[in-house]
């Protein structure tokens, strides 16, 4: 199973754009690219996710680079209650999802 | 959305009693669910995969006599924590699939406390 590589924690100021990158290099052609996050004590929360084409929903975009080895997710307009821990995750062989120790989004005002 | 409902949220026990944990798929029906458990400021680690009318898949460490699973419908999981003793104490997670669209929720977690 692909794994991911995310830098340890980033801030970012409210009302700017967080833009969190993610590393893949070893993904294989039919492997999901899925974000998450996780604010302390609750359960992940389903962000996006994606295969090749880029991605956008209520919440942020997903840009998967032409070789998918990178992503990066967007958050458009960051607020104080996007602050978490953002999980970078490629599906697993067996649809699990392997979790990395993701980046802690520190948004600031 | 969909939603996946995990019950208790929180437990306390004593040690060597057991503790059971259930997970259900409110909207929609789920083959397979999944079971996670995070140790506070780590992320979190997949236990077990719970596939309905099967036998559960253990990774490697987790030790399937304690930590029993059953999947007995297509919307119900559950996780029972035998003999608990406080070592067992973590924060579980479930998840389960949605294949109508391939997205993977997670309930709210049980944080289980063996003193």
């Amino acid at each position: 199973d692909a794994k991911t590589t995310q830098p340890t924690s980033m801030d970012c100021a409210e009302g700017r754009a967080a833009n969190l990158p993610c590393n893949h290099s070893t993904i294989s052609g039919n492997e999901y690219v899925y974000w998450y996050r996780q604010i302390h004590s609750q359960g992940p929360q389903y962000i996006i996710h994606g295969l090749k084409n880029n991605e956008t929903n209520e919440m942020a975009s997903l840009i998967i680079t032409e070789d998918r080895k990178s992503s990066t997710l967007i958050l458009p307009h960051a607020t104080l209650r996007d602050t978490a821990v953002y999980y970078c995750i490629v599906m697993g062989s067996q649809g699990n999802l392997i979790f990395g120790k993701g980046t802690k989004l520190s948004v600031k005002p | 959305g969909a939603v996946v409902s995990q019950h208790p949220s929180w437990v306390i026990c004593k040690s060597g009693t057991s503790v059971k944990i259930e997970c259900r798929s409110l909207d929609f029906q789920a083959t397979t669910m999944f079971w996670y458990r995070q140790f506070p400021k780590q992320s979190l680690m997949l236990m077990a995969t719970s596939n309905e009318g099967s036998k559960a898949t253990y990774e490697q460490g987790v030790e399937k006599d304690k930590f029993l699973i059953n999947h007995a419908s297509l919307t119900l999981s559950t996780l029972t924590v035998t003999s608990a003793h406080p070592e067992d104490s973590s924060f579980y997670i479930c998840s389960a699939r949605d294949t109508r669209n391939e997205k993977l929720f997670f309930g709210s977690g049980t944080q289980l406390s063996v003193l």
